[in-house]
């Protein structure tokens, strides 16, 4: 079935350090894919989607780009910000259709 | 903007008690869905609801049922609660029509010692 892998961290950066969290998936198809973002202490949220490939996703400053080729939608922003800290997870729907299936979450801390 | 309320943020019960999970959302969506996130797994589906009364298992739904009566509320029951169900839930929603998001409430954490 369709599956999401994600880089585990903790990834810890300098404020206005360059971020990148690597995201690879396996999917039937070529699906919608997403980002979500869990702030302390919240649900999750979306942050971008990409609807079909090469389309670009923005948000926020953050950047994820569809790539079939390398089935790949990684998560980048340029400059990174304290209040960025965060959980962030790279989705896409379910074989199925029916819901959508998550990767297991990279967090990520910002240190002024 | 979508609300999604999950009725209790934090929980504490005891082996084998039954509790109730409630999640109400107000933007008339369709589906309702019911997550488990646990440290390194992520996200799993336990069940999800298509419509009233509607319901279909997830990944893991041993342990676990659900309610959905009315169209805006839908119930995570856990008959017999164990230790291994110690975790943060979270209950989502969508319109049936959308290209897949989901508006997720903030979350019940649920101690069960």
């Amino acid at each position: 079935g369709n599956s999401v892998t994600q880089m585990e961290g903790p990834v810890t950066l300098s404020e206005e350090a360059f971020l990148t969290i690597n995201c690879t998936y396996t999917a039937t198809g070529y699906p919608s894919l997403f980002w979500y973002v869990q702030y302390p202490g919240e649900g999750l949220q979306l942050l971008l989607k990409a609807t079909k490939a090469d389309d670009k996703g923005s948000n926020k400053g953050f950047e994820a780009t569809y790539r079939k080729e390398t089935t790949s939608f990684h998560l980048e922003k340029g400059s990174v910000q304290v209040s960025d800290s965060a959980v962030y997870f790279c989705a896409l729907p379910d074989t199925g259709r029916r819901a959508l299936t998550f990767g297991s979450g990279t967090r990520l801390q910002v240190q002024p | 903007d979508v609300k999604v309320t999950q009725s209790s943020r934090y929980l504490v019960k005891r082996t084998g008690e039954k509790v109730f999970l409630e999640c109400v959302q107000d933007m008339d969506h369709e589906n309702m869905f019911w997550y488990r996130q646990d440290p390194g797994l992520g996200l799993r589906l336990i069940y999800f609801s298509y419509d009233v009364k509607m319901k279909e298992k997830g990944d893991i739904p041993e342990g676990y049922s659900v309610s959905r009566e009315k169209k805006e509320r839908f119930s995570l029951i856990l008959e017999s609660a164990s230790t291994n169900q110690t975790s943060m839930y979270l209950c989502a929603s969508r319109h049936r029509v959308d290209t897949g998001e989901l508006f997720f409430g903030e979350g019940s954490r649920l101690t069960v010692l």
